[in-house]
């Protein structure tokens, strides 16, 4: 099985600030890669895809990068409602392996 | 719009049985390879089982394989999750989750939940 290390498990930072979660595949996964968005109590929410694509609908402001084993979702300009806990998920191959997790808050 | 649906989720005591279903809108069902992730109270994401669509290849995680089943009825856009010799460690929050063309779980539904105590 593929298993998936974020980093950190979570993060706090000011309103306005940009932060970056890294990702990384025990191996290559090509850009098979997808970053989820969840709020408290709700389902996951598709934000990224093929490492670097914006799901429809999706804030500019989440941006993904990486190929291979290293991955990087980054947020910029922090706001409040985006106060969650980000996964990152291989779909390379079965079984589907997700991260543990970064959950983000805000200082 | 693309909608899942869980239900079937509640209580049941341990060794016992339960069977989830997933209702789908919005969508050609029968196109798309379907999945279940549960999600244990406090815990992360784990991806649990998929079906294809013509429902002839399907996968199972370890920690399930042999004693939960994946269907799908494709006349009636719904999935399916039977779930046997339940144990207090599957207990969680169960998704259902569309794939996608590029193979990503693009839609997922709310979640139903298990919970597995005498």
């Amino acid at each position: 099985d593929i298993q998936m290390t974020q980093s950190p498990s979570s993060l706090s930072a000011f309103v306005g600030d940009s932060v970056t979660i890294t990702c990384r595949a025990s191996q290559d996964i090509s850009n098979f890669l997808a970053w989820f968005q969840q709020k408290p109590g709700r389902a996951p929410k598709s934000l990224i895809y093929s490492a670097s694509t914006l799901q429809d609908g999706v804030s500019s402001k989440f941006s993904g990068s990486g190929s291979g084993t290293d991955f990087t979702l980054t947020i910029s300009s922090l706001q409040t409602e985006d106060v969650a806990t980000y996964y990152c998920q291989q779909y390379t191959s079965y079984p589907l392996t997700f991260g543990g997790g970064t959950k983000v808050e805000i200082k | 719009e693309v909608e899942l649906v869980e239900s079937g989720g509640g209580l049941v005591q341990p060794a016992g049985s339960l069977r989830l279903s997933c209702a789908a809108s919005g969508l050609r069902f029968n196109n798309f390879v379907m999945s279940w992730v549960r999600q244990a109270p406090g815990k992360g994401l784990e991806w649990i089982s998929a079906i294809s669509g013509g429902g002839g290849g399907i996968d199972y995680a370890d920690s399930v394989k042999g004693r939960f089943t994946i269907s799908r009825d494709n006349s009636e856009n719904t999935l399916y999750l039977q779930m046997n010799s339940l144990t207090a460690e599957d207990t969680a929050v169960y998704f259902c989750a569309k794939e996608s063309w590029a193979r990503d779980l693009d839609v997922w539904g709310k979640g139903t939940t298990v919970t597995v105590s005498s």
